[in-house]
């Protein structure tokens, strides 16, 4: 039950785009579609911005996208902004009925 | 609108013990899988339990077995955390997290948290 690996951190310039990675194993990542994505400002509770891999809630901008291969999936921000300075976090179900979360990243908007 | 108002959490010594609730509201709470998750100060989330629907199945990490217990009562619309045997390291903020099967089990509300410190 380690952590799904994240960078600590990645930055870009506005407009720019970034990738963020997360990697498991065929056990979490690998085995299943239910990877979701979080963002999350400092002081403020998380904010689901992909489920199901690569699915947007509505009210997220299109900006945000995501993809799985293998044993790791990818969340991309596209024509970077202030606001998506956060940190975000990938959560992975688990074969052992468990679920979890990445590291963490550390987004700095430049 | 959705709301999830967790309490119980505050100062505790190494070795107490603390139960923690969440009252959920704007959505019917026996058709979801809940869960616990904690963020410990300056540092990233932490998946620690989850309970069905109806209570049958319960999940934890290895972390918290045998020390933390997750709880439902559908009647009171409320989730619970009984938190045994703790730690310093267990200091975080705890926030009680629905599973929505339409968002493929992601959490999509969260409430404001609770905070737990551990110290002597």
């Amino acid at each position: 039950q380690s952590a799904l690996t994240q960078p600590a951190s990645v930055s870009g310039s506005p407009g720019q785009s970034i990738t963020i990675s997360c990697t498991g194993t065929s056990s979490d990542v690998g085995g299943y579609d239910y990877v979701s994505w979080y963002q999350q400002h400092p002081g403020t509770a998380p904010k689901l911005i992909i489920y199901a891999v690569t699915h947007r809630p509505s009210g997220v901008p299109d900006r945000f996208s995501a993809s799985k291969s293998g044993n790791t999936a990818t969340l991309t921000i596209s024509g970077l902004q202030a606001e998506d300075e956060a940190d975000y976090y990938c959560n992975s179900r688990t074969n052992s009925g468990t679920w979890v979360f990445g590291g963490g990243t550390k987004l700095t908007v430049l | 609108e959705v709301q999830l108002v967790e309490s119980g959490g505050g100062l505790v010594q190494p070795g107490g013990s603390l139960r923690l609730s969440c009252a959920a509201s704007g959505f019917t709470f026996s058709d979801y899988w809940m869960s616990w998750v904690r963020q410990a100060p300056g540092r990233g989330l932490e998946w620690l339990a989850n309970i069905k629907q109806d209570g049958s199945e319960r999940y934890s990490v290895d972390s918290v077995k045998g020390r933390f217990t997750i709880s439902r009562d559908n009647a009171k619309s409320s989730l619970y955390l009984q938190m045994n045997s703790l730690r310093a390291e267990d200091t975080a903020v705890y926030y009680c997290t629905p599973q929505d099967a339409g968002y493929s089990y992601g959490h999509p509300y969260w409430g404001q948290g609770t905070l737990v410190t551990v110290s002597s």
